[in-house]
């Protein structure tokens, strides 16, 4: 249990369907991320949330909206994906510290998303 | 890109032996993280170094840092079988360890 509590833990959708996945994170962190993991490529780094506010989006597709509520919470809301889309879809929280930084992620288990 | 490669992509040892797992990465980086990854699941943290550290330990592990080669090593000693898993370095360029690039990752197989 890394704090960090992600759902669902499977999807799978159609194309033209529309899902969200859920993040929350009960470290009292104030950044959030989103990191997509595809089978034989690295960890790639999608969104990443800071007090709420989005501070990266690494030139993610349109098709992939996230949204912050809070500092505990983080949604990746999902319409008309590809079937390149499936992976396994990783949320993380790290505490900033009073120098500026931030340290080491805390991941959660992943939702696994498979698009038909 | 400082993307960091590890080396080997795959290792198989005997439960006790040592295993050592190496990254390479390509610019200057403020600190360099080791995750454990077991196979369907999320990414543990081991341990993070930074640039003006040369060597951490944590438990059974050691990880090394050399900047002069851009490259650190992780050391698991009396490796265990649940230590099997995927171990990735990730490479943070300023001090959001949380905006790390992550290398492909070594996997790790110990047999009881």
């Amino acid at each position: 249990e890394t704090g960090v509590t992600q759902t669902p833990r499977h999807l799978v959708m159609g194309m033209t369907n529309k899902k969200s996945l859920k993040c929350e994170q009960h470290l009292g962190h104030n950044a959030m991320y989103w990191y997509k993991q595809s089978a034989k490529k690295p960890l790639e780094l999608m969104f990443v949330y800071n007090f709420k506010e989005q501070t990266e989006n690494n030139s993610v597709p349109s098709r992939f909206s996230p949204e912050c509520p809070n500092s505990s919470h983080l949604f990746l809301h999902l319409h008309t994906l590809q079937p390149e889309d499936s992976a396994l879809y990783l949320c993380a929280s790290s505490q900033g510290s009073s120098g500026g930084g931030h340290g080491e992620l805390f991941f959660g288990e992943g939702s696994r998303l498979t698009v038909l | 890109s400082q993307q960091g490669e590890e080396d080997p992509q795959a290792l198989s040892i005997q439960e006790g032996e040592n295993a050592t797992m190496n990254c390479s990465y390509k610019t200057s980086i403020n600190n360099l993280q080791w995750y454990r990854q077991n196979s369907g699941r999320g990414l543990v943290h081991l341990i993070l170094i930074r640039s003006n550290e040369r060597e951490k330990h944590s438990g059974r592990l050691r990880v090394t840092l050399d900047t002069s080669k851009k490259s650190s090593s992780l050391l698991i000693t009396a490796s265990r079988a649940a230590d099997t898993a995927s171990y990735f370095c990730a490479t943070a360029y300023n001090t959001n360890a949380g905006k790390s690039t992550f290398g492909d990752g070594t996997t790790l197989t110990v047999k009881p």
